[in-house]
């Protein structure tokens, strides 16, 4: 079965640092990625996808993920951390019928 | 804009209560979803349906039913509300199954069940 994990529960950096949330999948075929962002209290918001291409992909907000078949990951990254930014990331993976969420990374970001 | 909306930010209910919860959207999107996400369990997906009236089990289909009698529409119904039903449930929606589309999430419902 397809699974996604993210290694870090939680991170902490300051404002103006970079940044690097941590996605691993499990599955066989070519895999569709996503990365979602969801605020306090709100839905989840897509962040930037991959399908197939270039492996660096761009997203909004400023962030990007690379995707890494070797590696099986898809890391997403943003040079540049804004307070705004602070928030929960969920890594996901599609596999055409139905898509498989990681456990999330709580992102916190000191000024 | 895509839009999918619940019926409910926050609702309390009591144990063995009949609980609907109602999505919308207005894209039509063949594909429905709903979630429920607990601290360090991530999102899990309960049912889901990618046609009117077609209807899949999810990972976690146990105390829950759904309905779909409308393409824009989503049901989400806890037969008797439990302690342990208490979660945000989210609902998604995305384009026809069998290609990767991204699925639109809704607000969330966070639900109390008392």
């Amino acid at each position: 079965a397809q699974s996604v994990t993210q290694p870090d529960i939680h991170i902490t950096v300051s404002e103006g640092a970079s940044l690097e949330l941590r996605c691993n999948y499990s599955y066989g075929a070519t895999p569709y990625l996503f990365w979602y962002v969801q605020s306090p209290g709100q839905g989840l918001q897509l962040l930037l996808k991959y399908f197939s291409g270039d492996t660096l992909v761009q997203g909004i907000k400023g962030f990007e993920a690379e995707f890494k078949r070797s590696q099986s990951s898809f890391n997403l990254r943003k040079p540049s951390v804004h307070w705004s930014d602070a928030a929960e990331y969920f890594c996901a993976v599609e596999d055409g019928n139905q898509f498989y969420f990681g456990t999330g990374t709580s992102l916190t970001v000191i000024p | 804009d895509v839009k999918v909306t619940q019926s409910s930010r926050y609702l309390v209910k009591r144990t063995g209560e009949k609980v609907f919860l109602e999505c919308v959207q207005d894209m039509d999107h063949e594909n429905m979803f709903w979630y429920r996400q607990d601290p360090g369990l991530g999102l899990r997906l309960i049912y889901f349906s990618y046609d009117v009236k077609m209807k899949e089990k999810g990972d976690i289909p146990e105390g829950y039913s759904v309905s779909r009698e409308k393409k824009e529409r989503f049901s989400l119904i806890l037969e008797s509300a439990s302690t342990n039903q208490t979660s945000m449930y989210l609902c998604a929606s995305s384009w026809e199954q069998g290609t990767p589309y991204e699925q639109y999430f809704g607000p969330g419902t966070r639900l109390t069940v008392t």
